[in-house]
């Protein structure tokens, strides 16, 4: 078992909907990374978080020390939205990304 | 402001070659610095940290070592690359391990 659990693997959505990514982990953690990584390759960082909540924008991101749980959502989706969201924890282990795909 | 340069963004190389790509980071001072790969089609994987000059960990075994020869800049290295370190090589910053991490924009590598 992977320690860090992305779902889902792939999300297609209507421009306008809420999406929420999901991430489980199973290690100890000091931090938690949401990551976006665009189709040229370029990685930019999200959110940083240990506990509670943060917003930017349109997204909030989330943590749940306790359920070891963090979730990542957008809200009013739109097609730049359209990425790889990858999940790490302490700067070291990571999800296999979530691909997403905002359709206008 | 911080910026973080790597280069060059894609190298093909022959199997048996030697390999150095380079990571510098501007704006800052003792940054914590991070090799990390993409294999295609696979999540991404760390591949050496430094808190420090002159000090690396390693995360997985492999052909290719890491160097830190002043504050800002790291070197991944391999004296012979491999068909299977093909990938997509990514030079990452933070000013702790419990901070933003800043990537540059990749290295494609192609062994053939």
């Amino acid at each position: 078992k992977n320690e860090v659990e992305q779902s889902p693997q792939n999300l297609t959505a209507q421009e306008g909907e809420f999406i929420t990514i999901n991430c489980s982990y199973s290690v100890g953690i000091s931090a938690l990374h949401w990551l976006q990584q665009h189709p040229g390759g370029g990685i930019v960082s999200l959110f940083m978080l240990s506990s509670g909540k943060k917003k930017h924008g349109r997204l909030i991101a989330t943590i749940n020390i306790q359920e070891k749980h963090s979730s990542l959502h957008i809200t009013a989706s739109h097609p730049r939205d359209s990425a790889v969201y990858i999940c790490a924890v302490n700067d070291m282990r990571f999800g296999a990304g979530t691909r997403l795909t905002v359709k206008p | 402001s911080q910026t973080i340069h790597q280069w060059p963004a894609t190298l093909v190389q022959p199997v048996g070659s030697p390999l150095s790509l380079e990571c510098t980071v501007e704006g800052t001072s003792n940054p914590n610095l991070y090799w990390y790969r993409q294999a295609a089609g696979r999540g991404l994987q760390l591949l050496f940290y430094s808190v420090g000059i002159g000090q690396i960990s390693s995360e997985v075994p492999q052909n290719l070592s890491a160097s830190r020869p002043q504050d800002r800049q790291f070197i991944l290295s391999s004296k012979k690359l491999l068909l299977s370190d093909s990938g997509f090589y990514l030079c990452a910053w933070s000013r702790t391990g419990y901070e933003k991490l800043f990537f540059g924009s990749g290295t494609q590598l192609s062994v053939l």
